[in-house]
């Protein structure tokens, strides 16, 4: 079963404008993280943020974190062609090994 | 400093053959995982090692699916006999030490079972 759950699915913009991607998830965490996936690649990580903190910033990259609302969302600033990937969060609830989402697929047209 | 390797990156079967994929972790990481990732979708653990000890093998289909971690430091994760279902991205991926820190992945072997 999977933890978390990103919204949209699919996300295409154009080159400069910012992306917001979106995750819920079901139960109580230590932590969220975000991780890119290249198309054939492995997924590399962004960004982890804590329960006890809001918000974290990592370049052009802005996560926030809501435990109330048990969401999260990723804003990608000026985005550039290079960022089209599958992005995807997951989740540690210090119980078993990372939970992932299905993830959004970003598309960034030059 | 290296990063996960896997091999192989590709590999075709015809159903009911055995298949096995190794990884090397990033040295000096404890813990190590295995993740099943079908098309469109979040990777799903399969097991996770700390050092050599299969900690979590709760998702792993134990009927036909097999992994070791010999000395705590590569592993093979091996399916026999392979299904049509188990096309899909084997990543492996491996952390300092315990689970909830940042994880670190190869680049996957993709299957595809005929």
């Amino acid at each position: 079963s999977q933890q978390g759950e990103e919204d949209p699915q699919a996300l295409s913009i154009q080159e400069g404008e910012n992306a917001t991607m979106n995750c819920s998830y079901k139960t109580s965490i230590n932590n969220l993280q975000w991780y890119r996936q290249n198309s054939g690649r492995g997924l590399v990580h962004l960004i982890l943020i804590r329960s006890n903190e809001r918000e974290k910033h990592s370049g052009r990259l802005r996560v926030t974190l809501d435990t109330s609302k048990k969401s999260s969302s990723l804003l990608i600033t000026a985005s550039r062609a290079a960022d089209t990937a599958s992005y995807f969060c997951a989740t540690d609830t210090g119980r078993r090994a990372l939970t992932f989402g299905s993830g959004t697929r970003l598309q960034v047209q030059p | 400093e290296a990063g996960v390797v896997q091999s192989p990156r590709y590999k075709i079967i015809e159903k009911k053959q055995p298949v096995a994929f190794w990884c090397n972790p990033i040295s000096g990481h404890n813990t190590l995982y295995w993740y099943r990732q079908n098309l469109g979708q979040g990777p799903e653990l399969l097991i996770r090692y700390e050092n050599e000890e299969a900690v979590d093998d709760s998702q792993l289909p134990k009927d036909r699916f097999s992994a070791e971690r010999l000395k705590g430091v590569d592993s093979t994760l091996k399916i026999q006999p392979a299904e049509l279902g188990d096309s899909a991205v084997y990543l492996c991926a491996s952390s300092p030490q315990g689970v909830g820190e940042t994880q670190y992945f190869g680049p996957g072997t993709r299957l595809l079972v005929l």
